[in-house]
């Protein structure tokens, strides 16, 4: 059974900082594209990141780009995203999703985390 | 940037009537067009994918067409458990990979 697993979400201060994690189990990880996507509260889907299977290509939104990292470690089968300079419309719950290559829609997702930012 | 927009907002149907949710795009993806489904609390659920195949597990009640820029998605019989927020997702020129704006089903 696949399972994604997010957590770091929290709290924080305008112009802080946070890493989100998701844990990934019941599927060969290094194989997957993944993806963070968000959704702020009462509000629809926005794609954040996405991360080939092996780390070496990423691309980001435009209201992310430069503020946000996303990586992996396919040996802990783990993702991350990186999150600075971080703003009030950042906040959102943030999801985790898999792709399989090519041209392909989002199969798994993640429970999800919530990140406020918020003085 | 490939905008996607879905129609109506909100639909309120009662147990058991059909319902059919639009989704436009703003340019042609072809079929590469994936419906979600999301209820409270949850994460987003993979409904439909290819325009029109159904997901692993999903009921055959739910069936997607459309092609090009023009998108259906139609629950044919609504029960209980369908009543919740439906989002389509184009994944064919990105990035970005760009979701619709959601239509809320609701129980009439």
């Amino acid at each position: 059974e696949v399972q994604l697993l997010e957590s770091g979400g929290d709290l924080v201060q305008p112009g802080g900082s946070l890493r989100l994690s998701c844990v990934a189990s019941g599927f060969t990880f290094s194989s997957y594209v993944l993806n963070w996507v968000r959704q702020a509260p009462g509000m629809g889907l926005e794609w954040v990141s996405i991360i080939s299977g092996n780390g070496d290509t990423t691309y980001y939104a435009d209201s992310v780009k430069g503020r946000f990292t996303i990586s992996r470690d396919n040996s802990k089968n783990t993702l991350y995203l990186q999150m600075n300079s971080l703003r009030a419309d950042d906040t959102a719950v943030y999801y985790c999703a898999t792709k399989r290559v090519g041209t392909n829609p989002f199969d798994y997702w993640g429970q999800g985390t919530l990140v406020t930012v918020s003085s | 940037e490939i905008v996607m927009t879905q129609s109506p907002a909100t639909l309120s149907v009662s147990p058991g009537e059909r319902a059919t949710l639009s989704c436009r795009a703003s340019q042609s993806v072809g079929s590469n067009l994936a419906w979600y489904q999301q209820k409270p609390g949850q994460a987003p659920r993979l409904l439909i994918y290819g325009a029109s195949t159904r997901a692993t597990g999903v009921p055959a009640r739910f069936s997607g067409s459309g092609s090009g820029t023009e998108f259906t998605l139609t629950i044919s019989s609504l029960q209980s458990e369908d009543f919740a927020v439906y989002y389509c997702q184009q994944y064919n020129n990105w990035p970005p990979l760009t979701f619709g704006g959601g239509t809320k089903v609701e129980i009439k």
